[in-house]
């Protein structure tokens, strides 16, 4: 079956530091997101992808945070200074679009422990 | 705006026992999606359940089962049968048919003894 993958499963930077975090969607899915879960609390939207540009992005997707499609294929969410505050679990999601047959539904990756020190 | 709640930030239940986890929501939108997502120790999110805001009838997927109320906004899970390894966090989201964006509610710790 299909997956989403993410990479690293688990960082730990300096604060000031750049981040890149991974995404590999699946293949033939259009939509892509990011989502941020602070430990223990609710899961966050970042920011939604599509047709090569941002479509809507959220509060927390401030000047620091940036995404890109850099080949057709990965999905990366860049955090270039990063702040305690930011130490959270990413989640990468994508998602065809609605289909007739199947509804619609967001595939999950694994997520990214991101911890600033 | 969406907003989703889920007021019931804990649940526990004994094994084989039935719980009912509660969730409202607040939307101006006429076509949506709703859906429960189990999220366990591994803090992976997996999903559990889904509805059509078009369709009536209630989803159902094994011991999962949601009853659905749209003028009241309100999408409740039950789980039937519970089992140890449905001891997990469960997260209700809403997600806006126009650009398929998710919002999660607070999110419930439910807790199956054995």
């Amino acid at each position: 079956e299909p997956e989403v993958t993410q990479t690293p499963s688990h960082q730990v930077t300096q604060m000031g530091q750049e981040v890149i975090l991974r995404c590999v969607p699946i293949s033939n899915h259009l939509y892509f997101y990011w989502y941020r879960q602070i430990l223990g609390q609710k899961v966050e939207f970042l920011v939604s992808f599509y047709n090569n540009e941002i479509s809507e992005k959220s509060e927390i997707f401030d000047d620091q945070f940036s995404v890109e499609r850099p080949d057709g294929s990965n999905f990366t969410l860049k955090i270039r200074s990063t702040k305690l505050e930011d130490s959270a679990m990413y989640f990468c999601a994508s998602l065809r679009g609605w289909d007739t047959l199947t509804g619609t539904e967001a595939f999950f990756g694994q997520g990214t422990r991101l911890t600033v020190v | 705006a969406q907003t989703v709640t889920q007021s019931q930030p804990e649940m526990s239940v004994q094994e084989a026992e039935t719980v009912t986890l509660s969730c409202t929501y607040d939307t101006s939108e006429s076509n949506y999606y709703l859906f429960w997502y189990k999220q366990p120790p591994s803090r992976q999110m997996i999903l559990v359940i889904r509805q059509e805001a078009y369709k009536q009838q209630n989803a159902t997927e094994n011991r999962f089962s949601v009853n659905f109320q749209k003028a009241a906004k309100s999408f409740s899970l039950k789980i039937s049968d519970s089992q140890l390894g449905d001891t997990a966090m469960y997260f209700c989201a809403f997600m806006k048919s126009s650009d398929y964006k998710l919002s999660f509610g607070a999110g419930t710790t439910v807790t199956v003894r054995a």
